[in-house]
């Protein structure tokens, strides 16, 4: 199936080992983010979103950690699996409906 | 329930060729988007339209039209396709602004 993720930036951790995944966003007036995942050859999941008056939200095994002053999203996957190998993408809202992607992280988990 | 399906899969196309790609949702969303995804690369905005009538221009939108056809419908068309098209077409929708966006599968396109 199609790549996804040749040129970015790879995350290697072990399986059962916590994996945290950053994102920088771009416009201090976005005011929902979410997290997605990327399978070979698929079209984006979502896993969990956040809106900006919140600092943390927890989802089944993710965390998302939001911090607006430094305009940086992070998603903490506990307890990662293999079915977790995927490219992972922090979106934005700006208002006026665009939602835009950051450039992704390839998450790879050694068994 | 479908979800947001595209049409075609695949296609492979020669400089200069047009072609529309297909999107519809059966989702009642008001909000759809295309977006592009070079290999090994990320999702670009090329247009998007918040509700039925209205299309705005996203981050890419050079070589590119679409038309909001109905509330279900939303195409992307090139009119005169370059090599530099060449990538993954993926559309999405959402129900309102500050809603999560659900994706179809993609349009993998080949222009030589």
């Amino acid at each position: 199936g199609e790549s996804v993720g040749l040129h970015l930036p790879t995350l290697s951790v072990q399986e059962g080992d916590n994996s945290i995944i950053n994102c920088a966003y771009s416009n201090s007036a976005s005011d929902y983010f979410i997290w997605y995942k990327q399978e070979s050859g698929k079209g984006p999941q979502f896993i969990i979103d956040i809106r900006s008056n919140m600092d943390k939200r927890q989802g089944q095994r993710v965390t998302v950690l939001l911090n607006k002053t430094v305009k940086h999203l992070s998603l903490q996957i506990a307890a990662t699996q293999p079915g977790d190998s995927a490219v992972y993408f922090c979106a934005e809202n700006i208002p006026r409906h665009k939602l835009i992607f950051g450039s992704g992280t390839r998450l790879l988990v050694r068994p | 329930n479908a979800g947001v399906t595209q049409t075609p899969k695949f296609q492979v196309l020669k400089t200069g060729q047009s072609m529309t790609l297909q999107c519809a949702q059966d989702m009642n969303h008001n909000s759809m988007y295309w977006y592009r995804q070079d290999p090994g690369m990320g999702l670009r905005l090329i247009y998007y339209s918040a509700s039925e009538g209205t299309t705005d221009k996203g981050e890419v939108p050079n070589g590119y039209n679409v038309s909001r056809l109905n509330k279900r419908e939303f195409s992307l068309r090139l009119e005169s396709a370059a090599p530099s098209q060449t990538s993954v077409y993926f559309c999405a929708s959402r129900i309102i602004q500050g809603t999560e966006a659900f994706f179809g599968q993609g349009t993998r396109l080949t222009v030589v």
